[in-house]
């Protein structure tokens, strides 16, 4: 069974950074593409940032860019994604999802999320 | 604003089929493929419709996609009062290098 399990949110003031992790399970982490979605309260969902099997290439959403960096270890199974400078803007739950990437991109698994609230 | 565009809002009674759709623009639905999520409210999205008109195992045949040009539709049949939800399409832009999501569509059973 694919399990993907989000940690390290909470709240945190403006300007300030948090890591969040995401733990894989139930599947062959190293032969897929890994991505960040988030969706602010009230609001819809965001894609974030995509990363590929070995790391070597790395896509995010232009809001982020220069501040957002997504990384995986795929000895660990894990997932990241290190966010500096953050804004009230990015407060959202943040989902890890599974990817495939055939004609376009979807997620095909996604955890539970985990909430981030940039506020002082 | 979503770069794909749809409605906020449909609904309809149990048994009666509805249609969500999904406009985009050739650098996205008009040269990649559709995807659509359901999100019960409180839980994680879930995927519902791969490559245009896929479903993933567990999805009940009740749910179709389709795609033709710069558009997209889900069509739900059979109306059951789990379908409400909130509804996304989704795919690829080439000139964002990114993913893009529509606006959502809240689905209400009456």
């Amino acid at each position: 069974e694919v399990q993907l399990v989000e940690s390290g949110g909470g709240l945190v003031q403006p300007g300030g950074s948090l890591r969040l992790s995401c733990a894989a399970s139930g599947f062959t982490f190293s032969s897929f593409w890994m991505s960040w979605v988030r969706q602010a309260p009230g609001k819809g969902l965001e894609w974030v940032a995509n990363i590929k099997q070995d790391g070597s290439e790395k896509y995010y959403v232009d809001s982020v860019k220069g501040r957002f960096t997504i990384s995986r270890d795929n000895a660990k199974n894990s997932l990241y994604l290190q966010m500096n400078s953050l804004r009230a803007e990015d407060t959202a739950v943040y989902y890890c999802a599974r990817g495939t990437a055939v004609g376009g991109y979807f997620f095909e698994y996604w955890g539970q999320g985990t909430l981030v609230t940039v506020s002082s | 604003q979503s770069v794909l565009t749809q409605p906020p809002s449909a609904s309809g009674t149990p048994g009666q089929r509805v249609t969500i759709s999904c406009s985009g623009s050739s650098s996205n639905i008009g040269s990649k493929t559709v995807n659509w999520y359901q999100q019960v409210p409180g839980t994680a999205p879930k995927l519902l419709i791969y490559i245009n008109n896929q479903r993933p195992s567990g999805v009940p045949d009740r749910f179709s996609g389709s795609k033709s040009g710069t558009s997209a539709s889900l069509a739900i049949s059979g109306l059951q009062s789990e379908d409400e939800a909130d509804y996304y399409c989704a795919a690829w832009d080439d000139s964002l290098k990114g993913v893009v999501f529509g606006g959502g569509t809240k689905l209400t059973v009456l």
